[in-house]
């Protein structure tokens, strides 16, 4: 089955620091790759959208400049956390879309858990 | 705004109960998916429906999307703990470049 990787799993920097997190997918190529929030005990809120060759597309109140997407590739998107605050504490998700089309499903990577201290 | 309401939202049972989760919305969706999630993960995808009233099996987990792509529900049979995790309904939409909008998740907890 389709396999997204996400590295790293945990993360714990001090404030100001600068964190990347890398989303892979392994077996197959995505040209839509998801990023994700969720906080304890919630569900997850989407973040923005990546797009391979081009600029990522963000939601409603997420700060581009803060969180930075770089879709290089078909299997790769990184997700920049700069300049992180404890507020910016929670745990990230990626997921990678298999093929075009609408129904076709999400995969996703078992997340990143950043602490900021 | 969340679109998906998702009922209940905490479910506590023991091993050989069963069980129904229930995902709500006054919205219609092209697709709704369920995925179940546990600590630490990421969920993983249990089924997608696309037409109304469908119903999809697996194993002990039914699945059915309303008529009019409004709702679904995901109902247990014989739980077992095994089962424990959260459950996030999700629906997406032609048009949206595939983005999914989360239901509010259910919190399923099966004791021996």
């Amino acid at each position: 089955g389709a396999v997204v990787s996400q590295h790293p799993s945990w993360v714990i920097c001090k404030s100001g620091t600068s964190v990347k997190i890398e989303c892979r997918s392994l077996d197959f190529q995505a040209t839509t790759m998801f990023w994700y929030r969720q906080f304890p005990k919630q569900s997850l809120m989407l973040m923005a959208t990546s797009n391979e060759g081009s600029k990522a597309t963000y939601e409603q109140g997420v700060e581009k400049d803060k969180f930075l997407i770089n879709h290089a590739s078909l299997t790769l998107s990184t997700l920049t956390v700069t300049s992180a605050h404890p507020e910016d504490s929670s745990f990230y998700i990626c997921s990678a879309r298999d093929g075009r089309g609408n129904n076709q499903p999400q995969h996703f990577g078992d997340g990143t858990r950043l602490s900021i201290l | 705004t969340q679109l998906l309401e998702q009922s209940p939202q905490f479910l506590s049972i023991q091993e050989g109960e069963n069980l129904t989760v229930y995902c709500n919305s006054s919205s219609v969706f092209s697709s709704l998916q369920w995925y179940r999630q546990e600590p630490g993960e990421g969920p993983v995808l249990l089924v997608t429906v696309v037409t109304g009233g469908e119903v999809k099996k697996l194993k002990r987990l039914t699945f059915q999307f309303g008529d009019a792509r409004k709702d679904s529900s995901l109902h247990i049979t014989a739980a077992q703990p095994g089962d424990t995790g959260l459950y996030l309904c999700a629906g997406g939409r032609t048009g949206t470049a595939s983005k999914l909008t989360f239901g509010t998740g259910t919190r399923l907890q099966v004791t021996l």
